[in-house]
């Protein structure tokens, strides 16, 4: 069963500009999470979304946002970037008969110049 | 906020067994203890989880104290490429909110 993917990998975006990252789960997963990765403050949870809907989510400002397709593929934008906003971005799915497993994909690896 | 205390980082020979301690005071009868690494620049990786009993598959052994306020992950033979991050998580199954992962443990496999 191939594993979860993310697209791009490797990202270079300037302030202000905005950004859109992909996550394609495993199949059969219906809960994608994603992730910022930042030397800092480490893994910090951004949202989930189950269904199409958004079932979680973190404490990040609102220039953060994602959704989820029917077929639980998600994608993550982030609007009016920041320097800060430099991370690697993991996505995260779990579904099928183990729940609460996570399966991360590679991340995206987003500089902010 | 996550609900476990791991030391930031260790050390262990190569070769020999990596004990990574995980404190879990508060931890609730319905919560399970899980354990994923990281290894540089990768997403983490699942490596196990228990709930009260001992457990141990392919890649580790889980030990969780009797009071469950503890457990350490082994990695029975550690090699070079063990040098990861390792986290430890507790969490209800079946669960809808939000997995919270904290700092873990930085572990140096030395030659």
């Amino acid at each position: 069963k191939a594993g979860v993917t993310q697209t791009p990998r490797y990202l270079i975006k300037t302030r202000g500009q905005q950004v859109t990252l992909s996550c394609s789960p495993i199949s059969g997963h219906r809960s994608v999470s994603w992730y910022q990765q930042t030397p800092g403050q480490g893994l910090q949870f951004l949202f989930e979304y189950f269904s199409e809907t958004q079932r979680n989510k973190g404490n990040f400002p609102g220039r953060f946002s994602g959704r989820q397709f029917s077929n639980s593929r998600s994608e993550m934008n982030v609007s009016t970037l920041e320097l800060g906003d430099s991370a690697l971005y993991l996505c995260a799915s779990r579904g099928g008969e183990d729940q609460e497993t996570q399966y991360f994909g590679p991340g995206t690896r987003l500089l902010v110049l | 906020d996550a609900k476990t205390t791991q030391p930031p980082s260790m050390d262990c020979a190569e070769g020999r067994a990596a004990n990574l301690p995980c404190n879990h005071s508060t931890i609730s009868g319905n919560e399970y203890v899980y354990w994923y690494r990281q290894i540089h620049s990768q997403g983490p990786q699942y490596i196990i989880h228990g709930l009260k009993n001992n457990e141990t598959n392919e890649m580790a052994s889980l030990i969780i104290t009797e009071d469950r306020k503890s457990s350490t992950l082994i990695l029975p033979h550690a090699t070079l490429r063990d040098t990861a991050v390792y986290y430890c998580i507790v969490r209800e199954r079946n669960r809808d909110d939000k997995i919270i992962f904290g700092k873990g443990t930085r572990l140096h496999i030395l030659p």
